[in-house]
């Protein structure tokens, strides 16, 4: 079945430097990846996503590239903030079916300190 | 725009004891799951429906576990005999059809069971 891994469970930053939170995928179809940032107590939203191969995609100053060769869509950030604190979750659903039924990692917590 | 709203926020259980929770979709989404997000985990599908149906439940430990939607639009998780390995967040998520649209999470009831 379908799986993702993100390889790191904690990362610890200093505000303002670049960070990249490692995804990387399996899958039998056509691939749909998904960033997802949850805070604390707060709801999971859609931070990312993808099914297009070598095409970057942003948001809110995240960025992704899906690249089917490498199985791979890692989130990065060019300059951290406080606010950036949060757990991030990767997660992949795929093109064939009729709904989005979405595969988890088991996510990255990112703590940005002053 | 009203976002996915679950009920209560938090419970705290003995073992063998019943639990429901209760999830409202976005108004519109036809389409409705539950996962399950043990602590430092990422989420885990239980069940979805689209409209009524239930599309998938193999997830969903059937002997103590069970979920309705009646009317298609709100939606009840049910534990019959809770046990300590069910401590975790539930979370809801709507969709409206298709597999390429967004998933909509609520910030989830975390359950202790003791």
């Amino acid at each position: 079945g379908d799986s993702v891994t993100q390889t790191e469970g904690l990362v610890t930053l200093t505000k303002g430097l670049p960070v990249m939170l490692n995804c990387t995928y399996q899958t039998t179809y056509s691939p749909f990846l998904f960033w997802y940032v949850q805070h604390l107590n707060e709801a999971p939203k859609l931070l990312l996503k993808s099914s297009t191969d070598n095409k970057r995609t942003e948001h809110q100053g995240f960025y992704a590239t899906l690249h089917k060769s490498s199985s791979s869509f890692h989130l990065q950030k060019s300059s951290v903030q406080l606010s950036d604190s949060a757990l991030y979750f990767c997660a992949l659903s795929d093109l064939s079916g009729s709904f989005n039924k979405l595969t988890f990692g088991a996510g990255t917590r990112l703590a940005v300190c002053p | 725009e009203a976002g996915v709203t679950q009920s209560p926020r938090y419970a705290v259980l003995q073992e063998g004891q019943a639990v429901s929770f209760w999830c409202d979709p976005i108004s519109g989404h036809d389409t409705l799951y539950w996962y399950q997000q043990p602590r430092d985990q990422g989420p885990q599908l239980l069940v979805y429906f689209r409209d009524e149906a239930v599309i998938d439940n193999s997830q969903l430990p059937s002997d103590r576990f069970s979920a309705v939607r009646p009317k298609g639009t709100n939606s009840t998780l049910k534990i019959q005999s809770a046990k300590q390995g069910d401590t975790a967040t539930y979370l809801c998520a709507s969709s409206f059809g298709g597999s390429q649209n967004t998933l909509y999470f609520g910030a989830g009831t975390r359950l202790s069971v003791l």
